[in-house]
């Protein structure tokens, strides 16, 4: 059974470029959520993607968006960085999006934006 | 007030010392889970609970529905269990999303 893999690990930008982050889900699950954890604080939820179609959504503006391809990997996309969007990002794959499905969590890309 | 609550935030501890982190929480819930963070930003899943108690090894995770709160123990503390320990929910009112506590940082000293 092959876990949650994320890429890159580290990441440093400059404000106003683009990223992409990468997920690759728990072998078997459908289901891929992104969280943005700021240093010092709690995860902070982005969005989840069910079956390639994303089914809820935290506060988050629209600059960041995401995919979820057949094989239900997943990206994250952030436009237009801004210096506040340096945090780690974590994703984590679950089955069918249920409530009750445990989700299991990647090691998470380390995004600077100087 | 934050719908999860993790106390205490910080706990420095000796080694063999058994360790209880507390969570209280004010929603509604699917489900509840502990997680350790180890710096360096990974998370792992401990527990998920709805009801009762679990255990792993030297881990404990009690629940109490009706008291809106969880308990987590560890038995014959060590210093690798020092990290980050964090409670969250499942909302009946978000599926999709946990609600997170803000961690209580562990440190157990040889």
């Amino acid at each position: 059974e092959t876990g949650v893999t994320q890429s890159p690990t580290h990441l440093i930008k400059t404000r106003g470029q683009q990223v992409t982050l990468r997920c690759s889900s728990q072998s078997g699950h459908n289901t891929v959520s992104w969280y943005q954890q700021a240093l010092g604080q709690g995860p902070q939820f982005i969005f989840q993607y069910y079956r390639e179609e994303e089914n809820g959504r935290g506060n988050f503006p629209p600059r960041f968006s995401g995919l979820q391809f057949p094989n239900y990997s997943s990206e994250l996309n952030v436009n237009a960085l801004e210096l506040d969007d340096s945090a780690l990002y974590l994703c984590a794959s679950s089955l069918d999006g249920l409530s009750y499905n445990e989700q299991f969590f990647g090691p998470g890309t380390r995004l600077t934006v100087l | 007030k934050n719908e999860v609550e993790q106390s205490p935030q910080n706990l420095t501890a000796q080694e063999g010392e058994f360790i209880t982190i507390n969570c209280s929480y004010s929603v509604g819930i699917s489900a509840l889970h502990w997680l350790q963070q180890h710096p360096g930003g990974g998370i792992v899943s401990l527990f998920m609970l709805s009801s009762g108690k679990k255990k792993h090894g030297r881990l404990i995770a009690t629940i109490n529905i009706q008291e809106k709160h969880s308990s987590l123990h560890i038995t014959a503390s060590h210093p690798r269990d020092s990290a980050v320990y964090i409670c969250a929910v499942r909302s009946m009112d978000s599926n999709y999303q946990l609600i997170w506590g803000a961690g209580t940082k562990l440190i157990i000293k040889p």
